[in-house]
């Protein structure tokens, strides 16, 4: 069965800090990795890695895939109150089959 | 674009009645996602359906949950009977693409079940 596993569930850190969120996975041919964004509601997307050492970045957000450790991180610097948020990493497999996701990591930043 | 809509966005049913659930996706998108997410967990599968056609019912109960896609309309998750334990929000998601073919989903923002 597909798993992914993020850690850690929670982090409450100080506005101006760089946090790091992981992820690892294990899935039947992998196509790619997703990263979303989860406030009040929809959650909404931020990355879809597919090739490893490459990183992706948006702003003050990064992520990178590993595929042969089979995780991936999610980077956010100098982060803001506004970056309070769950954040969901899922799997995407290869074939007709929906994405698997994580609990989440619930990222609270304090002023 | 109106994005994913979804109706109710909240729900209230006592225990036994019917919750009906409608997702409309995205113009132009023929793949239609259900997830349950329970308070601090992830989002679980439910079922994935095109046009008048369920692909893959796996991650959903089989007793007293069905849904369906009609060629015309939304897509509807329906719960009878409903129990305590069916309390939940319910997110759907559309794609315009096979499963495994795109860059992610876009979400609709969600009903919250509340059964009394």
């Amino acid at each position: 069965e597909d798993k992914v596993v993020q850690s850690p569930l929670s982090l409450v850190v100080h506005e101006g800090d760089t946090v790091t969120l992981n992820c690892s996975y294990e899935v039947t041919n992998f196509r790619s990795l997703l990263w979303y964004k989860q406030e009040k509601k929809a959650p909404t997307f931020l990355f879809m890695l597919t090739s490893s050492g490459i990183e992706k970045k948006s702003g003050r957000l990064s992520s990178i895939l590993d595929k042969k450790e089979l995780f991936s991180i999610l980077n956010i610097t100098a982060t803001q109150t506004g970056d309070s948020a769950v954040y969901l990493c899922a799997v995407e497999a290869a074939g007709n089959t929906p994405l698997v996701f994580g609990k989440g990591t619930r990222l609270s930043v304090i002023a | 674009n109106a994005g994913v809509m979804q109706n109710p966005r909240h729900l209230v049913r006592r225990r036994g009645q019917e919750a009906r659930l409608r997702c409309s996706p995205m113009k132009g998108h023929s793949h239609v996602y259900w997830y349950r997410q329970l308070p601090e967990e992830g989002l679980k599968f439910m079922v994935y359906l095109q046009k008048e056609n369920i692909i893959d019912e796996s991650g959903m109960p089989k007793e007293r949950f069905s849904a369906e896609f009609p060629k015309e309309g939304p897509s509807i998750l329906r719960i009878q009977q409903v129990v305590r334990g069916d309390s939940a929000a319910y997110f759907c998601a559309s794609s315009p693409r096979l499963a495994g073919q795109g860059d992610g989903y876009t979400f609709g923002s969600g009903t919250r079940l509340t059964v009394v």
